[in-house]
């Protein structure tokens, strides 16, 4: 069965330190990719996208990056962290059949 | 632009009673649909998937109405478990991007 794995659950940190969220799937191949955030009493916004390896598409202008150097791993950065960025961090995979699946999150404090 | 439409809520209802939420969407490209749940503080699972012809899963009932362009979901005989935020979503075609509404809230009230 596919399973989805996102770490940390949590994670403060302070203004202008460097940020890496990891995201693995397991049980499948080529998988469509996913990071979102949403922000307190907010919707879900997509941040990046990828369709496979290599390939990232961004949703919104930021200071975060996203990467996918293995086919199952989408890792979501920040060279600089700022206030703004707080939020609860998705990472999804898609099948076709079921919709989105989500990992567990992260949740994301800048202080 | 795609856009996704739900009233935000909440909805006050007591255990027992039946609700009914509505979608709206705008891309009349729009192929498939879903019905998610997030409870506080956690990621969104997948309720069901809306078909054309509707569904029923025990006490949900989803139901699609292209004409109209909208999705609805009815949860009967609410259980206060029930209460969490649900979110409609539709994908276009051959596209890879969702597009997600922003979630009706639902408090089930003893």
């Amino acid at each position: 069965s596919q399973t989805i794995h996102q770490w940390p659950a949590t994670l403060v940190q302070p203004v202008g330190s460097p940020l890496s969220l990891e995201c693995t799937v397991e049980g499948t191949s080529n998988p469509n990719l996913y990071w979102y955030r949403q922000a307190a009493g907010r919707g879900l916004q997509l941040l990046f996208y990828s369709v496979g390896i290599g390939q990232i598409s961004s949703e919104v202008p930021q200071n975060l990056s996203a990467s996918r150097p293995q086919d199952r791993q989408f890792i979501l950065s920040s060279k600089k962290l700022l206030l703004s960025d707080s939020g609860f961090y998705l990472c999804a995979w898609q099948d076709r059949a079921r919709g989105y699946t989500f990992g567990s999150g992260t949740r994301l404090t800048v202080v | 632009r795609k856009e996704v439409e739900q009233d935000p809520g909440p909805f006050n209802v007591p255990e027992g009673a039946t609700v009914a939420f509505n979608c709206t969407y705008s891309n009349s490209a729009s192929q498939s649909f879903f019905w998610y749940r997030q409870d506080c503080r956690k990621e969104p699972k997948l309720l069901m998937s809306v078909y054309s012809s509707g569904n029923e899963d025990g006490r949900f009932t989803a139901q699609l109405n292209r004409a109209s362009q909208y999705i609805s979901l009815l949860i009967r005989d609410s259980k206060l478990s029930d209460s969490a935020t649900y979110l409609c979503v539709e994908l276009s075609g051959g596209s890879y991007i969702p597009t997600f509404g922003r979630g009706t809230s639902l408090i089930v009230h003893p």
